[in-house]
Formats: C-alpha cells, structure tokens, sequence
C-alpha cells in the first residue's frame, strides 16, 4: 500500500478554518484518498474520501492535488469537538480492500 | 442510526483463558474487520472477512481466530490469551459495493491478567 505522511500534531483556534496536509507521493491511478478522525475513547470515525476530484460534506471538505501526490482536509470552523487525531489513509477499492491506519495528525483546538 | 456493536467495552481475563470479542452490524454490510489500537503502534489489522464465512488474515493474525457464520456478527477469540494481548480492539464494518467509509464500533478495552 503506499504510504501518506502527515504532521504529529497541530493547532487551531476555535471557530477558525484549520487546513490539515497529508502527502502521498507514491499514489497509484487507482487509490482513493480516506480521511477519518479518532475522538478520545472512541472508535475512528468516517470523514471523507475522494478520488481526483475535491469533494465536500457536511463533516469538511477535501482538497485534492492536481497531480493527487498531496491533499488537504479543511475543517471550515473548528470546534472544541473537532479535536481528534485525523487520519489520512489510501486504499484501492476493490472488493474487500482494507485501510491501513498510520500515527495521524492531533489535532488540538484552544477555545 | 447505523450501528457496529460490540458486546463489551471493558473486559478482564485471565492468561490462558479463550476470550470471545463479539461484533454485530445492523447495516447488512458484506466486510467486517478486527483491529487492535495500541499506543505508539496506532491501529492494525487482526483479521477480516469479505462476507459470511469468509476470513483473511491481517498483519497481526498470531495468536487469534475468528468466525463468521452470519453476516451481521463477526467474531475475534483469542485462542489462550496471554499479556500482550491486552489492548483495544476494534470492530469495523462497510459495504462491498462500491465506495464507502467504514463505520467503527466503540471498542473493547481488554486486560490480560
């Protein structure tokens, strides 16, 4: 699988947008790019994911490279609940394909 | 609401014991998977399952086993449970069709004593 890196930690202010990169140079035509968050003490949970094109829900939005070797999770106003370690995980979806979770971003939001 | 379920949040058991890690999805999702969370390590795969009586192994399978006889219910046993096993474990579960997220259950914090 090929790998993403991501910052250790960062921070942000509440209610300010908050940018989170994740790099993923050796990217394949077929992976799509995953972002999940882990609250404390609890399960990760599902945030994004996208292909080539940038998508957007009602967690956040995902800002892909035009090349596809970078990406942006962007949180448009953070809050004091958005503070988690963020995932950013490549997976080819095929059949049964699997996430393979690496250390994360945290995340820290000051009120 | 979408549910993963698992049976226990907390669990002690003692060395050499089997312990059975109960997960149950209400979303009628074909693949199901178990993985350990330990700190420092992050999260790793045990075992997974594409639909019912299906399993593959993860990066971590030793010392585990699982079951899959109806497809709402995936099961991790821990066959002699031994120390090093205590960690989190959490259950996952999506569709086999097209894309989509996993959704994770709460987790099962186990203690090997």
């Amino acid at each position: 699988d090929a790998k993403t890196t991501q910052p250790n930690s960062m921070e942000s202010n509440e209610e300010e947008p908050v940018h989170l990169p994740c790099n993923h140079s050796t990217i394949s035509g077929t992976d799509y790019i995953h972002w999940y968050r882990q609250l404390p003490s609890q399960g990760p949970e599902y945030v994004i994911h996208g292909l080539t094109s940038n998508v957007n829900n009602r967690m956040a939005s995902l800002a892909i490279a035009e090349d596809r070797k970078s990406s942006t999770l962007i949180l448009h106003r953070a809050t004091l609940r958005d503070a988690a370690v963020y995932y950013c995980i490549l997976s080819r979806e095929t059949s049964g394909s699997r996430l393979t979770f690496g250390e994360g971003t945290q995340l820290t939001v000051n009120p | 609401d979408v549910k993963v379920t698992q049976s226990s949040r907390y669990l002690v058991k003692r060395t050499g014991e089997k312990v059975f890690l109960e997960c149950v999805q209400d979303m009628d999702h074909e693949n199901m998977f178990w993985y350990r969370q330990d700190p420092g390590l992050g999260l790793r795969l045990i075992y997974f399952s594409y639909d019912v009586k299906m399993k593959e192994k993860g990066d971590i399978p030793e010392g585990y086993s699982v079951s899959r006889e109806k497809k709402e219910r995936f099961s991790l046993i821990l066959e002699s449970a031994s120390t090093n096993q205590t960690s989190m474990y959490l259950c996952a579960s999506r569709t086999g069709q097209g894309i989509s997220g996993y959704t994770f259950g709460s987790g099962t914090r186990l203690t090997v004593v």
